[in-house]
């Protein structure tokens, strides 16, 4: 079973404050990463798949980096607005492609 | 209005009965995965298809059996349901393995 965590479990900001959040992966056997955004009551989507260390990828206020050789990735929100308020989840594919290992999320919540 | 659906969207099911949860995409998508998600233990993979006619284990397999039959569809059975296997469940399609991932809407399924 591959190790993918997620910090903080959950964060609690206000309006317009950035923020950001960390997962790591195992480092060995690297296929890609990937962002989901899942929010109460719907289904996960994609943020952000991420293929090469080194890796920026933007949409938005939301970015994110990665880092195959030391196995992190990070997730950054400029000026966090209420609607940014929901779980982000980093998923690790290695080797074979078929399988996601997710982490557990961070659960955002941003208040006025 | 193309995606991946899923029906039912709840059940109740009494232990021992057999039940089938049914996935279908209108994308064309070539991979199809399922996942159960269970509180502090985020999404899990139970089966993935990475085309018609070819099926794989994810990490919790037990108790699950999934076919394959066309593109579009992707039934996860559960031939003998047990209490355990109370959770939510979301089927996940993508273009190619390793490719984002779209979900579907989920089912929550109780078995008593």
């Amino acid at each position: 079973i591959l190790n993918v965590e997620q910090s903080p479990q959950s964060l609690h900001v206000q309006e317009g404050d950035s923020t950001n959040f960390t997962c790591s992966f195992p480092s060995s056997n690297f296929y890609a990463l990937h962002w989901y955004r899942w929010e109460t009551a719907k289904s996960p989507e994609a943020l952000f798949v991420m293929t090469l260390n080194g890796d920026e990828k933007k949409k938005g206020r939301i970015s994110a980096t990665l880092n195959t050789k030391e196995g992190y990735s990070y997730l950054y929100i400029k000026g966090s607005q209420p609607e940014d308020s929901a779980t982000y989840l980093c998923a690790f594919i290695g080797g074979t492609a078929s399988k996601l290992t997710f982490g557990t999320g961070t659960r955002l919540q941003v208040t006025l | 209005i193309a995606g991946i659906t899923q029906a039912p969207t709840s059940q109740i099911l009494a232990a021992g009965r057999r039940m089938t949860l049914r996935c279908t995409q209108d994308m064309r998508h070539n991979a199809m995965y399922w996942y159960r998600q269970d509180l502090g233990l985020g999404l899990r993979l139970i089966h993935y298809s990475n085309t018609a006619g070819t099926t794989g284990k994810g990490e919790v397999p037990d108790g699950y059996s999934v076919s394959r039959a066309n593109t579009d569809d992707f039934p996860l059975t559960l031939a003998s349901a047990v209490p355990s296997q109370t959770s939510v469940y979301f089927c996940a399609s993508s273009d190619h393995e390793g490719y984002e991932q779209y979900f579907g809407p989920g089912t929550r399924l109780t078995v008593t």
